[in-house]
Formats: structure tokens, C-alpha cells, sequence
């Protein structure tokens, strides 16, 4: 039962350019994060945005939420080689201290 | 990665044995958590612990036990009733009552033989 869907599922863009990747969920949170993932490694926190906040920005990071939507984007600018790794949302949506992630976007930079 | 170890990186069984995945935190975290991931997919919650000596089922808990008897432990024990076990296996942890992020291992991948 996964409370997140990303999209796009990949994606493959020059250096430089921004990237822009979307998750949806389902119901009510109290708040969404984004997290990285390198190849074979664990999760990397990026960046918390609660229930009552729109927008938030962390560096090279922008994170939109829009809980009219069930919807929140992550927004990379001026990527970077580094940047290759697949990202997902994950939601806080209750009491049961769980959180639920989606599937994940994975993103390359061309050099 | 944090303050929060696994081992082995690489495990390999053969079918039908059980095998016990470690996790140890030092970060005084009261909440830890299993996720299971298969390739080119998210994270699956296999169990979850909120405090020592108590914990519930995830998602996917068939086939899994776990143990809560020390704050800084959370074993994974892969039990031969886990029909395809084999997937790259993530710990995590959090301070309990926190919404905050999740803090996460740098995984073990099983490989059933």
C-alpha cells in the first residue's frame, strides 16, 4: 500500500538543465520528504515539508507542497554529475509513527 | 549513513535456511524500522519498533521476525517461510513521537542461493 507515486519514474537530462520530479499521495499527512538514493546505498535526507507549509528551499532544492492536490514537487536547479541517483517522497501520515515511500524517480545527468 | 550500522553488507543463503540481519544505533533513537527493496523499486515496510520490547508489522511482515530488546538493536531474521527473499534490506530509525526524518543504514543485500 504505497502512499507516494513519483513521476517521472526516470528521467535523463544535460547538465546544467533543472530537473523536476513529482509524487502524489493518497490521503491526509502531516508532513512529506524527499530522500536520495545512490546506487546500492541507503537513503540520504534532503529536505522536510510539513502539512502547513507551500514551499521550501534547501540550496540547489525546492520543494512545493499542495495539499489541495495531494501533490508535492522537488525541483533541482543547475544539475550537477553528482546530481545521478533516484529520489523518493515519502509520507508521515499518522500516528503509527510509519512512514510510507513511493517508488522513486531515477535521474541521470548527461555530461 | 549516520550513527546507524548494518551487517553484514553482502549475505548469501541457501533456501530453506533462516538468516539474521543486524542493525545497532547509536543515536538514542526509541523508533526503528525494516524496509524491504526490490530492484528499481521504493522501500516496503517489512516491521517497525516504537519502543524496546514492542513492535508491529508492516506491509510485509510474512516470512520476517523481529526482536526489540535494546534500544541500539533491531534484528531482521529472514525466515525460509520468505518466498523471495532475495532484495537489498534497509534499517532506519527515529526519535519516537518525532515527525521528523528517518535515518537510514547503508543496507545489506541477501541473496538467496
Amino acid at each position: 500500500s504505497q502512499q507516494g507515486e513519483e513521476d517521472p519514474q526516470a528521467l535523463s537530462i544535460q547538465e546544467g538543465e533543472n530537473a523536476t520530479m513529482n509524487c502524489s499521495y493518497k490521503t491526509s499527512i502531516n508532513n512529506l520528504q524527499w530522500y536520495r538514493q545512490n546506487s546500492g546505498r541507503g537513503l540520504v535526507h534532503l529536505i522536510l515539508i510539513r502539512s502547513n507549509e507551500r514551499e521550501k528551499h534547501s540550496g540547489r532544492l525546492r520543494v512545493t507542497l499542495d495539499t489541495s492536490k495531494k501533490s508535492s514537487s522537488l525541483l533541482i536547479t543547475a544539475s550537477r554529475a553528482a546530481d545521478t541517483a533516484s529520489y523518493f517522497c515519502a509520507t508521515d501520515y499518522s500516528s503509527a509513527s510509519k512512514i510510507i515511500f513511493g517508488s522513486g524517480t531515477r535521474l541521470s545527468i548527461r555530461p | 549513513d549516520g550513527g546507524i550500522t548494518q551487517s553484514p553488507k553482502y549475505l548469501f543463503r541457501k533456501e530453506g535456511q533462516n538468516v539474521t540481519l543486524s542493525c545497532e544505533q547509536n543515536l538514542n533513537h526509541d523508533a526503528m524500522y525494516w524496509y524491504r527493496q526490490d530492484p528499481g523499486q521504493g522501500l516496503r515496510l517489512i516491521y517497525y519498533s516504537q519502543i524496546v520490547n514492542d513492535f508491529q508489522k508492516g506491509d510485509i511482515a510474512e516470512g520476517y521476525s523481529v526482536s526489540r530488546e535494546k534500544k541500539e538493536s533491531f534484528p531482521l531474521t529472514v525466515t525460509s517461510a520468505q518466498k523471495n527473499p532475495t532484495a537489498f534490506y534497509l534499517c532506519a530509525s527515529r526519535p519516537e513521537g518525532s515527525t521528523d526524518t528517518q535515518y537510514f543504514g547503508p543496507g545489506t543485500r541477501l541473496t538467496v542461493l
